[in-house]
Protein backbone atom coordinates (compact mmCIF):
# COMPACT_ATOMS: atom_id res chain seq x y z
CA UNK A 1 0.00 0.00 0.00
CA UNK A 2 1.48 3.32 -1.05
CA UNK A 3 -1.41 5.58 0.02
CA UNK A 4 -0.93 9.41 1.18
CA UNK A 5 -4.18 10.91 1.66
CA UNK A 6 -4.91 14.32 2.23
CA UNK A 7 -8.38 16.75 3.08
CA UNK A 8 -9.79 18.29 1.91
CA UNK A 9 -9.47 18.43 -1.40
CA UNK A 10 -10.83 22.00 -2.10
CA UNK A 11 -10.44 24.38 0.22
CA UNK A 12 -11.84 28.28 -0.85
CA UNK A 13 -10.47 30.86 1.87
CA UNK A 14 -10.24 34.58 2.22
CA UNK A 15 -7.11 36.74 2.91
CA UNK A 16 -7.48 36.67 6.39
CA UNK A 17 -9.13 33.38 7.02
CA UNK A 18 -6.71 30.40 9.27
CA UNK A 19 -7.22 27.24 7.94
CA UNK A 20 -5.41 23.98 7.73
CA UNK A 21 -4.55 21.17 5.16
CA UNK A 22 -3.79 17.30 5.99
CA UNK A 23 -1.80 15.07 5.21
CA UNK A 24 -1.44 11.16 6.45
CA UNK A 25 0.18 8.21 5.71
CA UNK A 26 -0.15 4.49 7.40
CA UNK A 27 3.35 3.23 5.55
CA UNK A 28 5.50 3.86 8.15
CA UNK A 29 7.60 6.36 6.33
CA UNK A 30 9.82 8.51 8.22
CA UNK A 31 9.92 11.49 6.13
CA UNK A 32 7.28 13.43 4.60
CA UNK A 33 6.75 16.69 2.40
CA UNK A 34 4.81 19.86 1.35
CA UNK A 35 4.76 20.77 -2.02
CA UNK A 36 3.70 23.71 -3.95
CA UNK A 37 1.71 23.35 -7.84
CA UNK A 38 1.00 25.84 -9.79
CA UNK A 39 -1.16 24.75 -12.64
CA UNK A 40 1.03 23.46 -15.77
CA UNK A 41 4.36 23.51 -13.83
CA UNK A 42 6.35 20.97 -11.76
CA UNK A 43 5.86 20.25 -7.73
CA UNK A 44 8.54 22.53 -5.86
CA UNK A 45 9.60 21.67 -2.77
CA UNK A 46 8.28 23.73 0.31
CA UNK A 47 9.07 21.68 3.65
CA UNK A 48 10.93 18.39 4.42
CA UNK A 49 10.11 16.62 7.72
CA UNK A 50 12.62 13.72 9.12
CA UNK A 51 11.59 11.50 12.10
CA UNK A 52 8.86 14.51 13.12
CA UNK A 53 11.40 17.03 12.87
CA UNK A 54 11.65 19.86 9.96
CA UNK A 55 14.77 19.27 8.51
CA UNK A 56 14.43 21.78 5.33
CA UNK A 57 12.77 24.83 5.24
CA UNK A 58 12.62 26.21 0.81
CA UNK A 59 12.62 29.81 2.44
CA UNK A 60 9.01 29.51 2.68
CA UNK A 61 7.27 32.69 3.91
CA UNK A 62 6.00 32.35 7.09
CA UNK A 63 2.06 32.48 6.49
CA UNK A 64 2.68 28.56 5.82
CA UNK A 65 3.06 26.79 8.78
CA UNK A 66 4.12 23.23 8.65
CA UNK A 67 3.83 20.88 12.07
CA UNK A 68 3.89 17.08 12.20
CA UNK A 69 1.97 16.04 15.00
CA UNK A 70 3.49 12.13 14.83
CA UNK A 71 5.36 9.88 12.67
CA UNK A 72 2.03 9.58 10.04
CA UNK A 73 0.60 12.88 9.82
CA UNK A 74 2.03 16.37 8.93
CA UNK A 75 -0.57 19.63 8.41
CA UNK A 76 0.29 22.69 6.84
CA UNK A 77 -1.20 25.89 8.83
CA UNK A 78 -1.80 28.58 6.54
CA UNK A 79 -2.99 32.27 7.80
CA UNK A 80 -2.99 35.60 5.54
CA UNK A 81 -2.50 33.88 2.39
CA UNK A 82 -2.43 35.92 -0.90
CA UNK A 83 -4.40 35.32 -3.72
CA UNK A 84 -0.81 34.36 -5.12
CA UNK A 85 -0.77 31.54 -3.30
CA UNK A 86 -4.16 29.69 -4.78
CA UNK A 87 -2.71 26.11 -5.80
CA UNK A 88 -2.36 22.41 -5.75
CA UNK A 89 -0.65 21.68 -2.56
CA UNK A 90 0.90 18.23 -2.50
CA UNK A 91 1.80 15.93 0.66
CA UNK A 92 4.41 12.62 -0.18
CA UNK A 93 6.35 10.55 2.03
CA UNK A 94 9.26 8.26 1.83
CA UNK A 95 10.56 5.71 3.80
CA UNK A 96 13.14 8.07 5.38
CA UNK A 97 15.30 11.35 4.44
CA UNK A 98 17.92 8.77 2.53
CA UNK A 99 15.48 6.85 0.83
CA UNK A 100 14.81 8.48 -2.22
CA UNK A 101 10.95 7.38 -3.57
CA UNK A 102 8.84 10.10 -2.73
CA UNK A 103 5.17 8.97 -2.65
CA UNK A 104 2.86 11.61 -3.41
CA UNK A 105 -0.98 12.28 -2.13
CA UNK A 106 -4.19 13.63 -4.33
CA UNK A 107 -3.30 17.01 -3.15
CA UNK A 108 -5.61 19.70 -1.95
CA UNK A 109 -6.70 22.72 -4.46
CA UNK A 110 -6.31 25.85 -2.55
CA UNK A 111 -7.92 29.30 -4.01
CA UNK A 112 -7.28 32.45 -2.00
CA UNK A 113 -9.91 34.85 -2.70
CA UNK B 1 6.91 9.49 -31.50
CA UNK B 2 9.15 11.68 -29.33
CA UNK B 3 9.66 14.96 -27.27
CA UNK B 4 12.32 16.62 -26.31
CA UNK B 5 10.78 18.07 -22.86
CA UNK B 6 11.30 20.99 -22.06
CA UNK B 7 11.12 22.63 -26.25
CA UNK B 8 8.19 19.98 -26.85
CA UNK B 9 6.02 20.20 -24.00
CA UNK B 10 3.18 18.52 -25.98
CA UNK B 11 3.61 14.43 -27.51
CA UNK B 12 0.80 13.41 -29.72
CA UNK B 13 0.66 9.58 -30.30
CA UNK B 14 -0.61 7.23 -31.89
CA UNK B 15 -2.37 4.54 -29.77
CA UNK B 16 -0.70 1.66 -29.94
CA UNK B 17 2.76 3.56 -30.70
CA UNK B 18 5.42 3.52 -29.09
CA UNK B 19 6.04 6.92 -27.11
CA UNK B 20 9.70 8.38 -25.88
CA UNK B 21 9.68 11.59 -23.57
CA UNK B 22 12.70 13.06 -22.70
CA UNK B 23 14.24 15.12 -20.57
CA UNK B 24 17.63 16.98 -19.70
CA UNK B 25 18.70 17.35 -15.96
CA UNK B 26 20.73 20.08 -14.65
CA UNK B 27 23.37 18.55 -12.24
CA UNK B 28 25.68 16.09 -13.29
CA UNK B 29 26.73 15.10 -9.77
CA UNK B 30 22.72 14.03 -9.47
CA UNK B 31 22.68 10.19 -8.43
CA UNK B 32 18.69 9.53 -8.72
CA UNK B 33 16.49 10.12 -11.04
CA UNK B 34 12.21 9.08 -11.04
CA UNK B 35 9.86 9.60 -13.53
CA UNK B 36 6.10 10.80 -12.57
CA UNK B 37 2.70 10.62 -14.28
CA UNK B 38 0.44 13.34 -13.13
CA UNK B 39 -3.40 12.98 -14.60
CA UNK B 40 -5.48 15.67 -14.44
CA UNK B 41 -6.81 16.55 -10.47
CA UNK B 42 -4.43 13.84 -9.10
CA UNK B 43 -1.25 14.09 -7.83
CA UNK B 44 1.74 12.66 -9.20
CA UNK B 45 2.28 8.85 -9.49
CA UNK B 46 5.63 7.13 -9.28
CA UNK B 47 6.12 5.34 -12.61
CA UNK B 48 9.74 3.99 -12.74
CA UNK B 49 12.72 5.48 -10.95
CA UNK B 50 16.95 4.71 -12.02
CA UNK B 51 19.99 5.59 -10.10
CA UNK B 52 23.46 6.83 -11.54
CA UNK B 53 24.84 3.76 -11.64
CA UNK B 54 23.06 2.16 -14.92
CA UNK B 55 21.95 2.98 -17.76
CA UNK B 56 18.61 1.15 -18.53
CA UNK B 57 16.17 -0.16 -16.31
CA UNK B 58 13.26 -1.98 -17.72
CA UNK B 59 9.60 -2.05 -16.20
CA UNK B 60 5.94 -3.24 -17.36
CA UNK B 61 5.62 -1.37 -20.56
CA UNK B 62 7.93 1.36 -19.37
CA UNK B 63 11.98 1.53 -19.85
CA UNK B 64 13.65 4.60 -18.89
CA UNK B 65 17.35 5.57 -19.86
CA UNK B 66 20.00 7.23 -18.57
CA UNK B 67 22.77 9.08 -20.63
CA UNK B 68 24.98 10.66 -18.13
CA UNK B 69 27.44 11.98 -20.65
CA UNK B 70 24.91 14.57 -22.23
CA UNK B 71 22.90 14.55 -18.84
CA UNK B 72 20.08 13.13 -20.40
CA UNK B 73 17.15 11.02 -19.52
CA UNK B 74 14.08 9.30 -21.62
CA UNK B 75 11.35 7.69 -20.55
CA UNK B 76 9.81 4.65 -23.01
CA UNK B 77 6.12 3.71 -23.03
CA UNK B 78 5.38 0.76 -25.39
CA UNK B 79 1.88 0.26 -27.03
CA UNK B 80 0.89 3.46 -25.72
CA UNK B 81 -2.78 3.34 -24.58
CA UNK B 82 -4.85 6.21 -24.07
CA UNK B 83 -4.47 5.56 -20.30
CA UNK B 84 -1.41 6.60 -20.45
CA UNK B 85 -2.71 10.35 -21.19
CA UNK B 86 -1.25 12.45 -18.70
CA UNK B 87 1.57 14.78 -17.97
CA UNK B 88 5.04 12.95 -17.45
CA UNK B 89 7.50 14.50 -15.19
CA UNK B 90 11.01 13.51 -15.06
CA UNK B 91 12.73 14.42 -11.45
CA UNK B 92 16.21 14.38 -9.84
CA UNK B 93 17.87 14.05 -6.70
CA UNK B 94 20.67 16.01 -6.59
CA UNK B 95 22.62 14.25 -3.64
CA UNK B 96 23.94 16.32 -0.12
CA UNK B 97 21.05 14.86 1.90
CA UNK B 98 17.35 15.43 2.36
CA UNK B 99 16.11 13.41 -0.38
CA UNK B 100 15.29 17.08 -2.33
CA UNK B 101 13.87 16.27 -5.96
CA UNK B 102 13.93 18.76 -8.51
CA UNK B 103 11.45 18.51 -10.88
CA UNK B 104 11.68 18.42 -15.14
CA UNK B 105 8.92 21.32 -16.73
CA UNK B 106 6.92 18.38 -17.65
CA UNK B 107 5.81 16.70 -20.85
CA UNK B 108 2.02 16.11 -21.77
CA UNK B 109 1.36 13.28 -23.82
CA UNK B 110 -1.72 13.17 -25.67
CA UNK B 111 -3.29 9.28 -26.72
CA UNK B 112 -5.44 9.73 -30.13
CA UNK B 113 -7.14 7.17 -30.86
Amino acid sequence: DTEVTQTPKHLVMGMTNKKSLKCEQHMGHRAMYWYKQKAKKPPELMFVYSYEKLSINESVPSRFSPECPNSSLLNLHLHALQPEDSALYLCASSQDRNTDTQYFGPGTRLTVL
Amino acid sequence: GESVGLHLPTLSVQEGDNSIINCAYSNSASDYFIWYKQESGKGPQFIIDIRSNMDKRQGQRVTVLLNKTVKHLSLQIAATQPGDSAVYFCAENMGGGGNKLTFGTGTQLKVEL
